[in-house]
């Protein structure tokens, strides 16, 4: 079964404090995302990768940073941990190409900053 | 802008019933996707249903279908015959092709309830 593995389902930081998130597919998918969902506002895009070593932003970049040294890794780092970065986080992948398959998602990790 | 709009937070509907989600979408694109995910309680995303820009027949899995009007750009999920176990956030996506790159832009999603 395939799967987009999120390493920490729930975590509680200290502003400032450098957080990582981690996130592992198992589908050798070239298309790696991550989003933010708040309450009222759904998911909204931070970051997305189409390769190996490389990123492109999403819509709400700021105060986040990402990175993607091996296919089936992406990590979401959150340089200097602010309050308004509570929120849940959610990893997909996908194949490449325009396709009906829709993005594989992760459980999410449920992020508190304190 | 390309945007979906979700306008109902919440629906509460009976078991067995039928239910429709709206889902309207703002795109001057001719070729974009349409997606439905089911999220429980778990926090998953669950990939429902697709539609494609240029398919002629509306999709359907199950006991889901999307009621696809172009002209008036929307895509309503309709489940039929509801069960306790569909009870969960529901969100509508549109797939873009924006400067060489995809993107799913989501609604805001509706929080279905299902009574028995």
């Amino acid at each position: 079964d395939v799967k987009v593995t999120q390493s920490s389902r729930y975590l509680v930081k200290r502003t400032g404090e450098k957080v990582f998130l981690e996130c592992v597919q198992d589908m050798d998918h070239e298309n790696m995302f991550w989003y933010r969902q708040d309450p009222g506002l759904g998911l909204r895009l931070i970051y997305f990768s189409y390769d190996v070593k490389m990123k492109e932003k999403g819509d709400i970049p700021e105060g986040y940073s990402v990175s993607r040294e091996k296919k089936e890794r992406f990590s979401l780092i959150l340089e200097s941990a602010s309050t308004n970065q509570t929120s849940m986080y959610l990893c997909a992948s996908s194949p490449p190409g325009w396709h009906g398959y829709g993005y594989t998602f992760g459980s999410g990790t449920r992020l508190t900053v304190v | 802008a390309q945007k979906i709009t979700q306008t109902q937070p919440g629906m509460f509907v009976q078991e067995k019933e039928a239910v429709t989600l709206d889902c309207t979408y703002d795109t001057s694109d001719q070729s974009y996707g349409l997606f439905w995910y089911k999220q429980p309680s778990s926090g998953e995303m669950i990939f429902l249903i697709y539609q494609g820009s240029y398919d002629e027949q509306n999709a359907t899995e199950g006991r889901y279908s999307l009621n696809f009007q172009k002209a008036r750009k929307s895509a309503n999920l309709v489940i039929s015959a509801s069960q306790l176990g569909d009870s969960a956030m529901y969100f509508c996506a549109m797939r873009l092709l924006i400067q060489g790159a995809q993107k799913l832009v989501f609604g805001q999603g509706t929080r279905l309830t299902i009574n028995p």
